[in-house]
């Protein structure tokens, strides 16, 4: 089945200690991207990539580092959490050509405590 | 980046009856999508429509785009109570490496 993966999909941490939410895509798509959804401020884009080793910063990369060493794996690493970080995480991605339509993981509910 | 922004925030109808929400953009676009996204779970592409269509259909779902007033349209005809959801409209800015920009959303509950 072709799907979006995260893991975990909860997780209570605390401030400091460093954490990786993982994004798997088995579509063999060339973009990813990962988003945090917050009450009433909808979608924010955190980093996205284009392809293996290519990444770029979206509206709200502060705090938040990934890398994309494999097409199909695209981690999201909190190396200090905080509590404004506390938000519901989305990886998606995207196959190659002008649709742009993207794939939507079931989301990461992390809580920073 | 400039977002998105459905309208209105919130409706709420009766199942059978047709829900219309809105959305406009401040920015030229590349298309404009709309998205489904049930309590906490991830958003699902509903529809596609391109800055060169002005209607799309799907199913029970109807689409406009009016690239002159930056707006478009999401009709539902018949409701049913599945089709209980927050809806998203993101688009693409005209030179864009496909960044997705989104609203708050509208959301939507159908009442049996």
């Amino acid at each position: 089945e072709a799907q979006v993966t995260q893991n975990p999909r909860y997780l209570i941490t605390v401030t400091g200690k460093k954490l990786t939410v993982t994004c798997s895509q088995n579509m063999n798509h060339e973009y990813m991207s990962w988003y945090r959804q917050d009450p009433g401020l909808g979608l924010r884009q955190i980093y996205y990539s284009m392809n293996v080793e290519v990444t770029d910063k979206g509206d709200v990369p502060e705090g938040y580092k990934v890398s994309r060493k494999e097409k199909r794996n695209f981690p999201l690493i909190l190396e200090s959490p905080s509590p404004n970080q506390t938000s519901l995480y989305f990886c998606a991605s995207s196959p190659p050509g002008p649709t742009d339509t993207q794939y939507f993981g079931p989301g990461t509910r992390l809580t920073v405590l | 980046s400039q977002q998105g922004e459905e309208d209105p925030q919130a409706l709420s109808i009766q199942e059978g009856e047709n829900a219309t929400m809105n959305c406009s953009y401040k920015t030229s676009i590349n298309n404009l999508q709309w998205y489904r996204q049930n309590s906490g779970r991830g958003l699902v592409h509903l529809i596609l429509i391109r800055s060169n269509e002005r209607e799309k259909h799907s199913g029970r779902l109807r689409v406009t785009l009016d690239t002159s007033k930056k707006s478009s349209s999401l009709l539902i005809t018949a409701s049913r109570a599945a089709d209980t959801a927050s809806y998203f409209c993101p688009f693409i800015s005209s030179g864009s490496a496909r960044q997705l920009t989104f609203g708050s959303g509208t959301q939507l509950t159908v009442l049996p």
